[in-house]
């Protein structure tokens, strides 16, 4: 299996843009993460899926942020409008289900630079 | 909500010693305890998990270690190797009410082999 993919690999944008990043999951998770990582705050779960379903987006920032999961194989995090603050790297993460404990297997990330 | 703190931040070894990090957790529900290894520039990558009902696992040069009483876990490497250098990030999770399941990580532990 090639793993998780993530899409672009790094970002570059000017402040007030659409940013989409794009995540593959493994073939046969069932779960999909959507976490942000920055040397301030480390890493957050921003938001996750269950079968294709939000089950907690407590951690998304702000309206700003949205994040779908149109089937199993696909999932987008959008911001708009963008700001300096949002950058970070983005990873996503997908894991099957094992009942009381279950592994997370993480993509490379990608890196957003909002100027 | 979940807490879990990690101990130390930085941590240099002579190449061929111990490494070991240590992570405390505050919700006892919590019943599995991963632990991720980053490179420079890539995700978080498993190297070792323990559930609630097991008190020690290890996997060659890796162990890790659970106290639920005390609530901390901790992550011995032996032998060390330069390519052990990395970004260590333990974490805890817990089933939701309903279905679902939360990850929190701790700041991460930078460990440098030096030769």
């Amino acid at each position: 299996d090639a793993g998780v993919i993530q899409s672009p690999r790094h970002e570059v944008t000017e402040m007030g843009q659409e940013v989409t990043l794009r995540c593959k999951p493994i073939s046969g998770h069932d779960y999909l993460f959507w976490y942000r990582q920055t040397m301030m705050r480390g890493l957050e779960l921003l938001i996750y899926f269950n079968n294709n379903v939000p089950i907690d987006d407590s951690g998304m920032p702000e309206d700003r942020f949205s994040a779908k999961m149109p089937n199993a194989s696909f999932s987008t995090l959008k911001i708009q409008p963008s700001e300096p603050r949002d950058s970070a790297v983005y990873f996503c993460a997908s894991s099957p289900d094992r009942g009381q404990g279950y592994e997370q297997y993480f993509g490379p990330g990608t890196r957003l630079t909002v100027t | 909500g979940e807490n879990v703190e990690q101990h130390p931040s930085t941590l240099s070894v002579q190449e061929g010693d111990s490494a070991v990090i240590k992570c405390t957790y505050s919700d006892s529900a919590s019943n599995y305890f991963p632990w991720y290894k980053q490179e420079l520039g890539k995700g978080p990558q498993l190297i070792i998990d323990i559930r609630s009902n097991v008190g020690e696992k290890k996997d060659q040069r890796i162990a890790v270690t659970l106290n639920k009483t005390a609530k901390h876990f901790s992550l011995h490497i032996t032998e060390t190797q330069p390519e052990d250098s990395a970004v260590y990030f333990c974490a805890a999770m817990r089933r939701l009410t309903g279905g679902g399941n939360k990850l929190t990580f701790g700041t991460g532990t930078q460990l440098k082999v030096e030769l």
